[in-house]
């Protein structure tokens, strides 16, 4: 089974703070894709941070980087100088070669003035 | 400003209505899903279109849910008839060669 678990349902980061959002994954795949992707309050789903299984470097995209452990099937997003637009959900995903995404429960993030 | 598009935002109808939503991909994107997003169930897929074939709708609800691709501009998600338990936001996305996907704004449904 190919399943996505957030165990973090909410969590909160003080105004230009670091925050680390954990993921996990199982597949017994070895090629796959994961992704982040945050949903605001307007509940357009946005594509924040993606990763390619067989790439050691972990993605960065400007404030936004993550911690990709693929042994460890980890896979965690880390927000730096936290920003009151970053307020919102954010939902870990998997996509095993070209089909359909596995969306983990998501965490709420909550960022503090 | 290349995005997907979605049709309508919010549709508030009656048990029993049939209900069209459309959906737009980004230009030259030859994969289209179609996700439903509820509290319970969280973010589910329901069918997928690869190059206006359809892949996998075995997510959906075969008696009352249907969705095609007349074209490669635009695909659509019928429910007929409605039921309160379709209540849910709707998502739409696309992708070159099913990697990257990105979403539409979602048509949130209401189902008295």
């Amino acid at each position: 089974a190919q399943t996505v678990t957030q165990s973090q349902p909410e969590m909160s980061v003080q105004e230009a703070e670091t925050v680390t959002l954990s993921c996990t994954y199982d597949t017994s795949e070895s090629d796959y894709y994961l992704f982040w992707y945050k949903q605001p309050p307007s509940r357009q789903m946005i594509l924040v941070i993606r990763q390619e299984a067989y790439k050691q470097q972990n993605a960065t995209e400007n404030r936004f980087s993550v911690n990709f452990q693929k042994a460890a099937k980890s896979f965690s997003l880390k927000i730096s100088d936290s920003q009151l637009g970053d307020a919102a959900m954010y939902f870990c995903a998997y996509l095993p070669g070209a089909n359909n995404l596995f969306f983990g429960t998501g965490t709420r993030l909550t960022v503090i003035p | 400003d290349a995005r997907v598009t979605q049709t309508p935002r919010d549709k508030v109808t009656e048990m029993g209505q049939e209900v069209t939503m459309r959906c737009q991909p980004i230009l030259g994107h030859n994969t289209v899903f179609w996700y439903r997003q509820t509290m319970m169930q969280g973010l589910e897929l329901l069918a997928y279109f690869r190059n206006r074939a359809p892949l996998d709708d075995s997510g959906m609800p075969k008696d009352r849910f249907s969705a095609e691709m007349p074209d490669a501009t635009l695909a659509t998600l019928k429910i007929q008839p409605s039921e309160p338990r379709d209540s849910a936001v709707y998502f739409c996305a696309s992708a070159l060669r099913g990697e990257t996907q990105y979403f539409g704004p979602g048509t949130r449904l209401l189902v008295l």
